[in-house]
């Protein structure tokens, strides 16, 4: 079955970088786009970035565009996301998402996510 | 980026319908919107119930079901369970992201 685990939290000093992994097992993962998604303590979810199936397509939020860079290694089944000048409005739960088959990576098909990966910024 | 306006809360009994409404889809792009929907629990991962506004992944409750109207899309749950309290999402795309709505609390009375 597919599976998907986040690593790589924790908490970080503001201004500090980060990088958190997402593990895939169970499918074929370089058929498929990935996507970042987090949600700050008692809030809703926000989408973060997506990565195309080989890499050669990214696209991210605003709030994070020029901080973060999501990037994957289809040899290790694995998608990264490196956060930079990382403040307090990034403190949340991280979740990586597949996206389904035969849609475009712009139309969301999240079908299978992670249990997530908490992230704190504080000092 | 604007994101698509969802109520924040909704509540419904045993055995009724209710319909979580989605607004201001971008539709811009080709003249197409796209809308998913994601159910999430209390300290869970979201869980995908509908994409492309009307169809549902195998294994999702038929109970669950989606439509569209110009810029609207909205998730009908029909025979309210007490396990279908929960926050609801939709989420769609703006032609170079994708947005997710802000949530509808759904509480089952």
């Amino acid at each position: 079955q597919v599976q998907l685990v986040e690593s790589g939290g924790g908490v970080v000093q503001p201004g500090r970088s980060l990088r958190v992994s997402c593990a895939a097992s169970g499918f074929t993962f370089s058929s498929h786009a990935m996507h970042w998604v987090r949600q700050a303590p008692g809030k809703g979810l926000e989408w973060v970035a997506v990565i195309s199936s080989d890499g050669s397509d990214k696209f991210y939020a605003n709030s994070v565009k020029g901080r973060f860079t999501v990037s994957r290694d289809n040899s290790k089944n694995t998608l990264y996301l490196q956060m930079s000048s990382l403040t307090h409005e990034d403190t949340a739960v991280y979740f990586c998402a597949r996206q389904g088959p035969y849609k475009w990576m712009l139309m969301p098909f999240l079908d299978n996510w992670g249990q997530g990966d908490l992230v704190t910024v504080s000092s | 980026q604007s994101a698509p306006t969802q109520a924040a809360s909704v509540s419904g009994s045993p055995g009724q319908s209710i319909t979580i409404s989605c607004t201001g889809i971008n539709t811009d792009v080709g003249n197409y919107g796209y809308v998913s929907w994601y159910q999430q629990n209390p300290g869970k991962a979201p869980k995908l119930l509908i994409y492309d506004f009307i169809n549902r992944p195998s294994g999702v409750s038929d109970r669950f079901s989606g439509s569209k109207s110009e810029k609207t899309a909205s998730l009908t749950i029909s025979g309210l369970q007490f396990e279908d309290e929960a926050h609801y999402y939709c989420c769609s795309y703006t032609g170079n992201s994708v947005v997710f709505g802000g949530g509808t609390k759904l509480t089952v009375l």
